[in-house]
């Protein structure tokens, strides 16, 4: 176990339809990260926070968008949902200081666009 | 544009050593990172390098050579467990930013 919690688990939603996924850093750590995994490939990095600020921004559609808030929990917004969005999508976290370069994963959320 | 290349699959004996190359091309490096996947799962944390060499962490190390954008993972004595996809991963900038490859699936006989 990480530390790193999202939610939900699952979800199956229609095309056209918006979503929230939810992310809660381990305790302490600042950063926050998305990234996107499709079916056997690598991660796409989408969007990092930094203690409720954007830091760096990938290959986020403008579909999409994030925030993360005062208490640092982080949420990814997708809309206008097509079935190329169906994913894995985690969200990730990172500590400061000498383990800055450690991220650590969130069990993920498995997005189905139907 | 950033690539990163590693094979897509290597297949290795439990019990043997087995290396998985990266070699990236970037716009910036900071360091490179190694991280593991199993099937379902969320990647975890293996090791990450910012200078040159090789560095050890009990069965698995890790090696780069910035001079050849080039770096390795060394996984020694394999167990059935470590049957999963290992990923690299460039820090291009002050930010913790990842760029990643593609993964390599490794897959381990008994």
């Amino acid at each position: 176990d990480s530390g790193v919690t999202q939610t939900p688990k699952h979800l199956i939603t229609a095309t056209g339809q918006r979503v929230t996924l939810r992310c809660s850093p381990r305790s302490g750590d600042l950063s926050v990260y998305w990234y996107q995994q499709s079916l056997d490939q690598g991660l796409q990095f989408l969007i990092q926070y930094y203690n409720g600020e954007e830091r760096a921004k990938g290959n986020i559609l403008e579909r999409f968008s994030a925030q993360q808030f005062p208490d640092l929990h982080s949420e990814l917004n997708l809309s206008s949902l097509e079935l190329g969005d169906s994913a894995l999508y985690f969200c990730a976290s990172s500590p400061s200081g000498r383990t800055h370069n450690e991220q650590y994963f969130g069990p993920g959320t498995r997005l189905t666009v139907t | 544009g950033q690539s990163l290349e590693q094979p897509s699959e290597v297949t290795a004996v439990e019990g043997a050593i087995v290396q998985i190359n990266c070699t990236y091309q970037t716009s910036g490096f900071y360091g490179l990172s190694w991280y593991q996947q199993h099937d379902g799962g969320a990647p975890t944390f293996l090791s990450y390098n910012a200078l040159d060499g090789l560095e050890e962490t009990g069965r698995f190390s890790s090696f780069l050579s910035r001079s050849d954008s080039y770096g390795y993972l060394l996984l020694q004595e394999l167990q059935m467990k470590d049957s999963a996809s290992y990923f690299c991963a460039v820090r291009m900038d002050s930010n913790y930013q990842l760029i990643w490859g593609a993964g390599t699936k490794l897959i381990i006989k008994p």
